[in-house]
């Protein structure tokens, strides 16, 4: 899987767009890109992940450049509850089971 | 639903104890995972099952050794615990790749070796 790289630490201020940036410029024409999040001594939760098309749900938006080596994860109105680790993976969907590899992710720091 | 669970929630050994940690999912799903945790480290993968009866080994697997007798159900076991496998053990689950990669994870257990 490609290697990515993001910010160690963000601030954002409560209500306001959380823009979380991560580099992939490694990636590969059929691998996605997966966002993570952990909440302080929670288990990690799935945000959400795209491929080529910038991707929208009920929590975030994914918006991938054209060139598909770097990606960015919107959070349209920060809360408190969403201070928490942000983690990109890049992987491959092969049918087969393979590992997440989580890097260090972002800690984000929502702030009133 | 429950989604997965995991059990116990905390636990201290001695080192050369053995234990086992439970991970339970009520969603059907075939796919489940071991992780562990250290401090300042994102998740590494211990083992996984592609399925009932199957397992497999992940990218740190030494010490450690896994059982899916049913599908609902998969166990960590350490046979010889150690200062080194002090860390927070995370179970998830997910459908089968191609439908859905997202995995759900347990709330974790916290593991001390002294």
């Amino acid at each position: 899987d490609a290697k990515t790289t993001q910010p160690p630490s963000m601030d954002c201020a409560e209500g306001r767009a959380a823009n979380l940036p991560c580099n992939h410029s490694t990636i590969s024409g059929n691998e996605y890109v997966y966002w993570y999040r952990q909440i302080h001594s929670q288990g990690p939760q799935y945000i959400i992940h795209g491929l080529k098309n910038n991707e929208t749900n009920e929590m975030a938006s994914l918006i991938i450049t054209e060139d598909r080596k770097s990606s960015t994860l919107i959070l349209p109105h920060a809360t408190l509850r969403d201070t928490a680790v942000y983690y990109c993976i890049v992987r491959v969907d092969t049918g087969t089971a393979s590992k997440l590899t989580f890097g260090t992710g972002t800690r984000l720091q929502v702030t009133l | 639903n429950a989604g997965v669970t995991q059990t116990p929630k905390f636990r201290v050994l001695k080192t050369g104890q053995s234990m086992t940690l439970l991970c339970a999912q009520d969603m059907n799903h075939e796919y489940m995972y071991w992780y562990r945790q250290d401090p300042g480290m994102g998740l590494r993968l211990i083992h996984y099952s592609v399925g009932e009866g199957t397992t497999a080994k992940g990218e740190v697997p030494d010490g450690y050794n896994v059982s899916r007798l049913k599908k609902q159900n998969f166990l960590l076991g350490l046979e010889s615990a150690a200062p080194s496998q002090t860390s927070v053990y995370f179970c998830a689950s997910s459908y089968i790749p191609g439908l859905s990669y997202e995995q759900y994870f347990g709330p974790g257990t916290r593991l001390t070796v002294t």
